[in-house]
């Protein structure tokens, strides 16, 4: 079984609708991260948080938020998804901020 | 603030040429210094990292990097690439106690047969 897994792996979504990624991991890392990886643009941080208590913001944060519902559980939200937020979106966790990080399998969003 | 840059964004191949693909980093202290692989339609996957030690590092298919303090500079090699080794890698640079990691943009990796 992976260890960090995504869901869904693929959306299709319209404007202005409320969309939900999640994240679960199963490697007992308090570290978990969102990015977002555009073609040319390679990886961005989203949101990241170093415990259920502990939440910050990456560097393109706007549009979006999270949830920490759990060490294990790492939820991503676009409140009203636009057509800009069409990507492929990746969650990671590590043990150490300045350690290896896992990646999930990805989510690929489309945003009509 | 932490950077990293790769110099080389789409590079191509024939089967057992030779590898380099060039990464910098903006930090003068401490770095911790990686390299990623993300095959077609799948996540990215660490190939080496650099902590300490030994500036010449052995990753995994036959991947190795070298960490160039003076030259801020952590180039990917291999001798000898293999079809299979069409990717993208990226690479990334945590420096000393930033709590973040930051990825270069990539470089497309084409080997062709």
């Amino acid at each position: 079984d992976a260890d960090v897994t995504q869901t869904p792996r693929n959306r299709i979504t319209k404007t202005g609708k409320r969309i939900m990624l999640e994240c679960s991991q199963t490697k007992g890392h308090d570290r978990m991260y969102w990015y977002r990886q555009d073609p040319g643009l390679g990886l961005q941080l989203i949101y990241y948080s170093f415990d259920v208590k502990d939440i910050n913001k990456g560097e393109i944060s706007d549009g979006y938020s999270v949830s920490r519902q759990a060490q294990a559980k790492f939820s991503l939200s676009l409140e009203s998804a636009i057509p800009n937020q069409t990507a492929l979106y990746f969650c990671a966790t590590s043990d150490q901020g300045y350690n290896e990080q896992f990646f999930g399998p990805g989510t690929r969003l489309t945003v009509l | 603030a932490q950077s990293v840059s790769q110099h080389n964004h789409h590079v191509i191949l024939s089967e057992a040429a030779s590898l380099e693909l060039g990464c910098n980093y903006s930090y003068g202290g401490t770095v911790n210094l990686f390299w990623y692989v993300q095959y077609p339609g799948q996540h990215l996957q660490l190939l080496l990292k650099y902590f300490s030690g030994d500036p010449l590092v052995k990753g995994i298919k036959g991947f190795e990097a070298e960490f160039i303090k003076s030259k801020f500079s952590f180039n990917l090699r291999k001798p000898s690439v293999q079809w299979s080794d069409t990717a993208e890698y990226f690479c990334a640079v945590n420096s000393g106690g930033y709590q973040k990691v930051t990825f270069g943009i990539g470089t497309k990796l084409q080997v062709i047969p």
